[in-house]
């Protein structure tokens, strides 16, 4: 089974700083994807940024990227020009790319405060 | 703007009671989740379902039900619920894997159950 470490359960920095949250998984798939999403104090959980296995070239959706490290199993989010808006918790998910069942496995979560 | 909808947003209830958690999605999607989530911690996958009359029991051991009679609707059912119950219920749908969405899941805003 396939299983979502996130090393850092708390992170702060400083508005309009970059900060990077860890993810690391194991799997023994070639076939994946991998996620990140944001779940805002009691609001709705968010997809912010995906990255398909087979692809080298990092992902990146405005002010978010991923380094995305296949070999060493590594999926860290960086966030840069950090908002007020964007404290919260962060998950890493993996979703295997050779089911039809499009189950996702959830790290434990990183919370991201947002000094001003 | 939210495409899943789940009600009620909270809910007290007490113990013994049967209840049912309402999850609907307006995007079509064929791929269907329940996770429960205890607060700031990571998501464990209870239910699943492929599409219509297809449902699968999660990673994590539940004692609710799942049913699904039609695309839009994933209710949740808990015959008599008990103190361990207490949770947030998220919901989440998933697009088809070759269409032009992004794997990842769209989520609804939560049911936080509490049973006393």
């Amino acid at each position: 089974a396939q299983t979502v470490t996130q090393s850092q359960p708390e992170m702060s920095v400083q508005e309009a700083e970059t900060v990077t949250l860890s993810c690391t998984y194991d799997t023994s798939e070639s076939d994946y994807y991998l996620f990140w999403y944001k779940q805002p104090p009691s609001r709705q959980m968010i997809l912010v940024i995906r990255q398909e296995a087979y692809k080298q070239q990092n992902a990146t959706e405005n002010r978010f990227s991923v380094n995305f490290q296949k070999a060493a199993k590594s999926f860290s989010l960086k966030i840069s020009d950090s908002q007020l808006g964007d404290a919260a918790m962060y998950f890493c998910a993996y979703r295997s790319g050779n089911t039809n069942a499009g189950k996702s496995t959830f790290g434990d979560g990183t919370t991201l405060t947002v000094k001003p | 703007e939210a495409d899943i909808y789940q009600t009620p947003r909270y809910l007290v209830i007490g113990t013994g009671k049967k209840i049912t958690l309402e999850c609907s999605q307006t995007m079509g999607h064929d791929k269907m989740y329940w996770y429960q989530q205890d607060p700031g911690m990571e998501l464990h996958l209870i239910h699943y379902s492929y599409g219509v009359n297809s449902t699968e029991k999660g990673d994590l051991s539940s004692e609710s039900t799942v049913s699904r009679i039609r695309t839009e609707h994933f209710p949740l059912t808990l015959e008599s619920a008990r103190p361990s119950h207490t949770s947030q219920y998220l919901c989440a749908s998933s697009a088809p894997d070759h269409g032009p969405s992004n794997y990842g899941y769209t989520f609804g805003s939560g049911t936080r159950l509490t049973v006393v």
